[in-house]
């Protein structure tokens, strides 16, 4: 079983739609959760750190973790074109030198 | 300006030909590390390091050595490399927290295509 499994889709939403982008995994020693953005041709792009379970909020983005499920969710509100990237879930641990990243979602936002 | 500078950023190169990828940050960063991502597979960890002469394995480490004699720089090198060794790599530091995790800064990868 991988450390941390995340939906490639692609997924695909009209400009001004929520979008719910999530993940799950299997480590309950996992205690920093983060989401990358990933343009292509691009290294990623930190867009949230959260450290345990709690919801934080940066402008349009929101991400939660649910350390109970084992599952942490980025929301994006009225999204944009420009937010037409891979997105990336990262993981890692109490003691925490490794990191682990889910496979990424791919996401298009069309005008 | 911040960030990871990683050189070269194409290569296409032959199985058993020794290449080195290097990076370098200038952010005073304690901890570096590498990373392959594969279509399918994400990133996967490669080696890490938490400072200067300490270096550890991640995930994936068979195949590639490290070193880290200066804390700005953290080469990649592939002795003998191998058509499975075909990927896009990243390069990325942190800080160095109390509890560990924090967020890393990544340089725009370097694609190796080994023949």
């Amino acid at each position: 079983q991988k450390e941390v499994e995340q939906d490639p889709g692609p997924l695909s939403v009209p400009e001004g739609a929520i979008v719910s982008l999530n993940c799950t995994y299997s480590n309950s020693a996992f205690q920093y959760f983060m989401w990358y953005r990933q343009y292509s041709r691009k290294g990623p792009e930190l867009l949230m750190y959260t450290y345990s379970s709690g919801n934080k909020e940066d402008g349009r983005f929101t991400a939660q973790v649910d350390k109970s499920s084992k599952y942490i969710s980025l929301f994006i509100r009225d999204s944009q074109p420009s937010d037409s990237a891979t997105y990336l879930c990262a993981m890692s641990a109490n003691t925490g030198n490794q990191f682990y990243f889910g496979t990424g979602t791919s996401l298009t936002v069309i005008p | 300006e911040a960030q990871v500078t990683q050189n070269p950023r194409y290569l296409i190169t032959v199985t058993g030909k020794k290449l080195t990828v290097t990076c370098s940050q200038n952010m005073n960063h304690e901890y570096m590390s590498w990373y392959r991502q594969d279509p399918g597979l994400g990133l996967r960890q490669i080696y890490y390091s938490m400072n200067v002469e300490v270096t550890d394995k991640g995930d994936v480490p068979e195949g590639y050595k490290v070193s880290r004699k200066e804390k700005r720089n953290f080469p990649l090198i592939l002795e003998s490399p191998s058509p499975n060794q075909t990927s896009l790599y990243f390069c990325a530091s942190s800080l160095v927290g109390q509890g560990g995790g924090q967020p890393q800064h990544f340089g725009d990868g370097t694609r190796l295509s080994i023949l």
